[in-house]
């Protein structure tokens, strides 16, 4: 199994770009996570989908983010105007969706916006 | 809210010390408590977890064990090896969302030859 894909793995761009993440769960997983992970804020949980359909988007920090899962093996998490404190590691993570168990993160996406 | 504290890091070590990593949590009903743990450039993966009060949940030489009198799920292992280096996040499923996870804001170790 590959595990959970994100790319790219590093991003740098300019205040006001557009930035689009990706992430690829686990085949077979039926929930999705993004997390943003900093010194200041630590990991937190941005918006999670269950079985495709947005189940808890109450981190998104603001209009700013949106993500979409428009099949079973692809999300996107996409920052619009993007500004520097949106710098950060963002984590993808999957699992089967069937109550406490662990959760799969792939290796993160390092986003530096200047 | 559900939340979790940790100790603040970094806690630096010699090899072969012994480890606690402090956890206390805040939550209505009977959450899951887990550690998770964080490799240089990786991303997180369980460590170990434990679903009930007074269960121990244990990998690799560590221990935590779920105490509800005391809210806590502190971390320890009897002898820590340079390879134990890595950031140790306690986390905690919400009891009325499941498959839900609220981490705390991690504890960075540092083991030392």
């Amino acid at each position: 199994d590959a595990g959970v894909i994100q790319s790219p793995r590093h991003e740098v761009t300019e205040m006001g770009q557009e930035v689009t993440l990706r992430c690829k769960p686990i085949s077979g997983h039926n929930s999705l996570f993004w997390y943003r992970q900093t010194m200041m804020r630590g990991l937190e949980l941005l918006i999670y989908f269950n079985n495709n359909v947005p189940i808890d988007d109450s981190g998104m920090p603001e209009d700013r983010f949106s993500a979409k899962m428009p099949n079973a093996s692809f999300s996107t998490l996409k920052i619009q105007p993007s500004e520097p404190r949106d710098s950060a590691v963002y984590f993808c993570a999957s699992n089967s969706g069937q109550g406490r168990e662990k959760l799969f993160f792939g290796s993160g996406t390092q986003l530096s916006v200047l | 809210g559900n939340s979790v504290t940790q100790m603040e890091g970094p806690v630096t070590l010699s090899e072969e010390a012994f480890l606690t990593i402090n956890c206390t949590y805040t939550a209505t009903g009977y959450p899951s408590l887990f550690w998770y743990v964080q490799y240089p450039g990786e991303g997180l993966q369980l460590l170990l977890k434990a679903t009930k009060a007074d269960d121990k949940g244990s990998n690799k030489g560590f221990e935590a064990t779920y105490r509800k009198e005391t809210t806590s799920f502190h971390l320890e292992k009897g002898s820590v090896q340079v390879s134990d280096s890595a950031v140790y996040f306690c986390a905690l499923s919400s009891p009325g969302a499941t498959n839900k996870l609220i981490f705390g804001t991690g504890t960075l170790l540092a083991v030392q030859p």
